[in-house]
């Protein structure tokens, strides 16, 4: 069954660093998200991505934030200078219109020190 | 602002038992609803989706939506351990991202 796939499963960075974490969505997906949660607190929407470019981004999508999709298979996440703050894990997630069910990747935690 | 409200728990359902979970949300204009199961440390998976108002049943697992209430839940009949997990409540519209619940944290005990 095809899934979603991340990497790297863990990340650590200092204080300050850029970070890239990557997806794979599932391969006939249009649509694709990054979501973080931080250690026990609720699942966050952070940016929605469509036909290569962005649909909707919440509050927390600031300019720290970028997204790619550089090929056609994979789709990343960039943080410029990460913040103690964004240590989280981060879902990438994708789906097939009409459809909107959400299919989730394993995710990346991001350790920032 | 969307929200989406759950009962944090734990709810504690004996083996063989009924768990039944609910939520509200506060977006009148939502219109996908979706039941997911998260274990410690790993990502959401999908349970079932719910579109209209009334009872969808898939297995073990039935979903109810009353819009009109913004409400909905979920009934896990004869509840297994490996049903023991947090379980998420999200909205949607197709471009927006999921709004979810905190989660309740189901403990079903042998």
């Amino acid at each position: 069954e095809p899934e979603v796939t991340q990497t790297p499963s863990h990340q650590v960075t200092q204080m300050g660093q850029e970070v890239i974490l990557r997806c794979v969505p599932i391969s006939n997906h249009l649509y694709f998200y990054w979501y973080r949660q931080i250690l026990g607190q609720k699942v966050e929407f952070l940016v929605s991505f469509y036909n290569n470019e962005i649909s909707e981004k919440s509050e927390i999508f600031d300019d720290q934030f970028s997204v790619e999709r550089p090929d056609g298979s994979n789709f990343t996440l960039k943080i410029r200078s990460t913040k103690l703050e964004d240590s989280a894990m981060y879902f990438c997630a994708s789906t097939l219109p009409p459809a909107d069910t959400q299919y989730f990747g394993p995710g990346t935690r991001l350790t920032v020190l | 602002q969307k929200e989406v409200e759950q009962n944090s728990g734990p709810l504690s359902v004996p083996e063989g038992a009924i768990a039944s979970l609910n939520c509200t949300y506060s977006d009148r204009g939502s219109q996908s609803f979706f039941w997911y199961r998260q274990y410690s440390g790993k990502s959401p998976e999908l349970i079932m989706s719910i579109y209209s108002n009334g009872d969808k049943e898939d297995g073990r697992f039935t979903a109810q939506l009353n819009k009109a209430s913004q409400y909905v839940s979920l009934l896990i009949r004869d509840s297994q351990p490996s049903d023991s997990a947090t379980h998420l409540c999200a909205v949607n519209s197709l471009a927006d991202g999921l709004t979810f619940g905190k989660g309740t944290h189901l403990i079903i005990q042998p």
